[in-house]
């Protein structure tokens, strides 16, 4: 079955980064793309940006165009997400998601969440 | 960027009973493209309805959604103990993807 199996939580300090792994499982990786989704407590979910695990195509929200970064290891069936320039607002649980196909815009399985926290 | 508004911020309900969550958006969502999701204490959220009427995989057929333009619904026939938790609407028809605030359905 698919799975989507996501790095452990992270406490980092006000400016610092933070690289989260999410491990796919259960399908052919390459074929469907990989979204970030982020819950900061009390929040609606906010959708960051999202990789064309295919050919490694990215697009990102305004919000987080110039912190984000998505990448993918196909060899290792795995998409990263990396923050840069963290403040106490990025406290929140970052979600994986998996596309319905190579962009549909609508996720089929999630993964379980990792918490980051940024405090000093 | 679209905003959804979910109403209403919690449902209270018994088991059996239908529930119907409402999802108005700020403009008209391209092609009927709003998805609905369930989410669970601790648990990543779990996709119910795409393209407003159609059901994932493994949905029970309780569940149905329905609407086009700014409004939308999910309706649940006969609310079983599961069924309690948190809901979110989902437009993927203009960029950025956005979500609802959610709707809280609780046990009355």
């Amino acid at each position: 079955q698919v799975q989507l199996v996501q790095s452990g939580a992270e406490v980092k300090e006000p400016g610092a980064s933070v690289k989260i792994s999410c491990k796919a499982s259960g399908y052919t990786f390459i074929i469907s793309a990989i979204h970030w989704v982020r819950q900061a407590p009390g929040q609606r979910l906010e959708w960051m940006g999202w990789i064309n695990a295919g050919n490694g195509n990215t697009k990102y929200s305004q919000t987080f165009q110039d912190r984000a970064s998505i990448t993918r290891d196909t060899s290792a069936n795995t998409a990263y997400m990396e923050l840069t320039s963290l403040r106490s607002e990025d406290t929140a649980v970052y979600y994986c998601a998996r596309d319905r196909g190579s962009y549909w815009g609508y996720f089929d399985h999630w993964g379980q969440g990792t918490l980051v926290t940024v405090s000093s | 960027e679209i905003v959804l508004t979910q109403s209403p911020g919690t449902l209270s309900l018994s088991p059996g009973e239908r529930a119907t969550l409402s999802c108005r958006a700020s403009q008209s969502v391209s092609g009927s493209y709003l998805a609905w999701y369930q989410q669970k204490p601790g648990q990543g959220p779990r996709l119910l309805i795409y393209g407003a009427s159609s059901r994932a995989t493994g949905i029970p057929d309780r569940f149905s959604g329905s609407g086009s333009g700014t409004d939308f619904t999910l309706s649940i026939s006969r609310l079983a103990p599961e069924d309690f938790a948190v809901y979110y609407c989902q437009q993927y028809g203009n960029s950025p993807e956005t979500f609802g605030q959610g709707t809280k359905l609780e046990i009355k």
